[in-house]
């Protein structure tokens, strides 16, 4: 199976900050990525697929990019909304799976 | 609205079974693959097993083959997992999530998960 690295595992930031999350894949996947949120007690939300495809109805802040083995989640302003886990997931086969997820914490 | 809604979770003996559903509504069930996807606490996410929309290819996680067995019924819209000779390490919260295209895709839509215990 493909195994799906990212990092960090945790990150602190403050509302306004620019925030970057990293995934790396074992072997290329293309562009067949996905980011999800997940916050506690709920199930997750898609937010970015194709790598770099924005998910209707999420914010503009969120964006997506990479190819093949890395790739990179930003979000341009935190908002308090947007403390919560985010997780990448490939799906360049039927035996998709998911990185360890990254915790984004209040600074 | 488009809704997925699990039921069927609840505390299981190791060796026990226990059978899943997710209801589907909002949206044309027999035209999309569906997917299980499990949560330990405090743990990730884990892709644990697909079926298309004609139940003709169906897929596990090595962790799971052998044990659970997908299924969905169409006339119904819903979807089931049955499991069998579970384990403790089998605790999770299970969720259903939609493929939204015939291929292996991104999930769009999720419902909102059923606690699975196992233990003694």
């Amino acid at each position: 199976d493909i195994q799906m690295t990212q990092s960090p595992s945790t990150l602190s930031a403050s509302v306004g900050d620019r925030v970057t999350i990293t995934c790396r894949a074992s072997q290329s996947i293309s562009s067949w990525l996905a980011w999800y949120q997940q916050k506690p007690g709920k199930a997750p939300k898609l937010l970015i697929y194709k790598a770099s495809s924005l998910e209707s109805g999420v914010p503009s802040r969120f964006s997506g990019s990479g190819s093949g083995t890395e790739f990179t989640l930003t979000i341009s302003s935190l908002q308090p909304d947007d403390f919560a886990t985010y997780y990448c997931q490939q799906y360049n086969s039927y035996r998709r799976t998911f990185g360890q997820g990254t915790k984004v914490e209040i600074k | 609205e488009v809704q997925l809604v699990e039921s069927g979770g609840g505390l299981v003996k190791p060796g026990g079974s226990l059978r899943l559903s997710c209801a589907a509504s909002g949206f044309t069930f027999s035209s999309y693959s569906m997917n299980w996807v499990r949560q330990a606490p405090g743990k990730g996410l884990e892709w644990v097993s697909s079926i298309s929309s004609s139940s003709s290819y169906i897929y596990y996680a090595d962790s799971v083959k052998g044990r659970f067995t997908i299924s969905r019924d169409n006339a119904k819209n819903s979807l089931y997992l049955q499991m069998n000779s579970l384990r403790a390490e089998d605790t999770a919260v299970y969720y259903c999530a939609r493929d939204p295209t015939s291929a292996p895709s991104a999930f769009d839509i999720w419902g909102q998960g059923t606690m699975v215990t196992v233990s003694s």
